[in-house]
């Protein structure tokens, strides 16, 4: 039980396209989604928290209208990186929870490379 | 401020030893303490520890939480070369994000 899909694993792009990340949690219902940005070698970096029907809230230097998350049901929530650079590649991990007293189970990555 | 410490950073062993990983905390409130492995792709889920003194067990591996004390460890028994990976340790504080650790290196050579 409690599988989150992450989709697509990897991704390369141009420079300026916008790419979107898709977090699924198959088998509950998770109330609360959180997006990760992952440097080699460093440990989990937390972009934001997104809560089904609400406005997510994003972490201390992490431009809202640069990574646009949507959490539209209990099941989906959508990271779009808009008009992406290279600096913006990295290791991009989403996780879930039904609540508070149960653990974060990740997706297996989405790993973006821009050119 | 919260922060969550990880010993040793890195460790090397061969198959069949035992290793013990160490997690220490100091948080202003706390939920429980989470147990993660990461081989190439994101953290996988091993244990969540709330109480004190109560050992949680999966096969090989085994966890205990000292709530005086303060810190986790993380025993693995009999390794093999697939334990090889990077085991992060994480404290929920409830409303605040999951504090992580820097994680600790294993690797088991055959």
């Amino acid at each position: 039980g409690a599988v989150v899909s992450q989709h697509p694993s990897w991704v390369i792009c141009k420079s300026g396209t916008s790419v979107k990340i898709e977090c699924r949690s198959l088998d509950f219902q998770a109330t609360t989604m959180f997006w990760y940005r992952q440097f080699p070698k460093q440990s989990l970096m937390l972009m934001a928290t997104s809560n089904e029907g609400s406005k997510a809230t994003y972490e201390q230097g992490v431009e809202k209208d640069k990574f646009l998350i949507n959490h539209a049901s209990l099941t989906l929530s959508t990271l779009t990186v808009t008009s992406a650079h290279p600096e913006d590649s990295s290791f991009y991990i989403c996780s879930a929870r039904t609540d508070g007293n149960q653990p974060q189970h990740f997706g297996d990555g989405t790993r973006l490379s821009i050119l | 401020e919260d922060k969550v410490v990880q010993s040793p950073l890195s460790l090397v062993v061969h198959e069949g030893d035992t290793v013990t990983l160490n997690c220490s905390y100091e948080v202003t409130n706390f939920r429980s303490l989470l147990w993660y492995k990461q081989e190439k792709k994101a953290p996988t889920f091993l244990f969540m520890l709330t109480s004190s003194g109560i050992e949680k067990k999966s096969g090989r591996l085994s966890s205990i939480l000292d709530k005086k004390e303060l810190f986790s460890i993380l025993n693995i028994t009999a390794t093999q070369t697939g334990d090889s990976a990077i085991y992060l340790c994480a404290v929920d504080s409830g409303n605040t994000p999951l504090v992580f650790g820097k994680g600790t290196r294993l690797s088991v050579i055959a």
